[in-house]
Parts: structure tokens; sequence; C-alpha cells
């Protein structure tokens, strides 16, 4: 069956620092991975995606990369904001379906200190 | 534009009881998923709705069934409440198309079994 890893939290990171929330992968088809945030109290937002090998996903400041020989998507931002604590979660929906269902990862929490 | 609703907010419920929970899905989208979320863990898939039949359903006893109207509105109903059902409750919806159609989130209804 489809399942997706993700790093464990809290990453915990000052103002500023560099981000990278690992992610992997595995699927019996070609799937498309996706990036979804969390913020307290709040649904899933869409932060962003990719829909084939080498695609580069990105949206505010933030980049993922289809690495369909890794089987992974791991989630980057060069310089992150206090405003960017949340939880994030990678997802991935499988060709295969008849539908667009989600496998989610376990979601890692980034927490970024002023 | 209204993005995806759901209703209540917050649910508190003794073992042994029945839930309604409701979603209105984003204007425009057609299909409707749920999900469930338990404390610190990822969204596991409980099932989708599309032209008011059920097309896909995740790993979830028969205890957890749904509906969705003309309107494309959905309701997921739990008979016979446990207390590990205690959970964020996601709606999802998109519209009918290709498998990588990004799926947009309400905020949840959160439900507390005692």
């Amino acid at each position: 069956g489809n399942s997706v890893t993700q790093m464990e939290g809290p990453v915990t990171l000052s103002e500023e620092a560099f981000l990278t929330i690992n992610c992997t992968y595995t699927a019996t088809g070609y799937p498309s991975l996706f990036w979804y945030v969390q913020y307290p109290g709040e649904g899933l937002q869409l932060l962003l995606k990719a829909t084939k090998a080498d695609d580069k996903g990105s949206n505010k400041g933030f980049e993922a990369t289809y690495r369909k020989e890794t089987t992974s998507f791991h989630l980057e931002k060069g310089s992150v904001q206090v405003s960017d604590s949340a939880v994030y979660f990678c997802a991935l929906s499988d060709q295969g379906n008849a539908g667009n269902m989600l496998t989610f990862g376990g979601g890692t929490r980034l927490m970024v200190k002023p | 534009d209204a993005g995806v609703t759901q209703s209540p907010t917050h649910l508190i419920k003794t073992r042994g009881q029945q839930v309604t929970l409701r979603c209105s899905p984003k204007s425009g989208h057609d299909t409707v998923s749920w999900y469930q979320q338990a404390l610190g863990q990822g969204p596991q898939f409980i099932f989708q709705y599309y032209e008011e039949e059920e097309r896909q359903r995740g790993n979830f006893p028969d205890r957890f069934s749904g509906h969705q109207f003309p309107n494309y509105s959905s309701e997921l109903n739990v008979n016979a409440l446990l207390l590990g059902d205690s959970a964020l409750y996601l709606c999802a919806s998109s519209f009918k198309g290709p498998y990588n159609q990004p799926q947009h989130f309400g905020d949840g209804t959160r439900l507390s079994i005692l």
C-alpha cells in the first residue's frame, strides 16, 4: 500500500534560519505529491504540489522537488519567520485511485523563535 | 468565495451515542472527502462521495457512514461511539477531474467522547 514518512518533530529554529523537512514515500503508481500546513485550531491549507518527477512546487518561499529516484519530496525554505510556526504534512495522491484520496505522513511541527 | 465550511465546530458525546457532522464544499466543487485526525497524527481517509455515491473508502468500520446531497453538501455519521473516535474530523472538497486535483479542507469538527 501507499505510505508517507516524515521526519519527526518538533523542529525548532531561529528566525531567518534555513528549513528542511524530510519526506519520503512509497506508492505503487506515479503519485502526485503535496505539502499541506496546519495552523493551530485550523484545517489544512495546501502549500505546494508537484505532479511528476523533477517538478518543483513552490509557494510563499517554500519549495519541494519531486525526486522519483529517491522517492522523496523534501520541503525547504531559505529563511523562516515566526509566522511559519505550524505543523507541516507531506501527502500523496496515487494515480491508481479512482478518486484523489490523500495519504498523509504523521506531520512535523515547526517552531520558529524570534 | 466561501471555502469549505463544517458544523458544528466542537461536539461532546458519550460512548454508545450517535453523531452527525456536516460539510458544505467550496463553491464549484462536486466531490467531498472525510478524514479523521487523531491528536498528534496525520489525517486518515474515511471515504469520498461523488454524485451522491460513496466512491472510495478507507479502513474504517461500518459504524462510519455518509451521505451526499444534490447540492454536493455531505454528512458524516458515526454510530455506537467509542472513546477512540475522539478526533478532529476534516472535510475536504475538490472537483472531479485528474487524480492530482488538490483538495481544499475545512477547519474541522472537534469530537470528544466521554
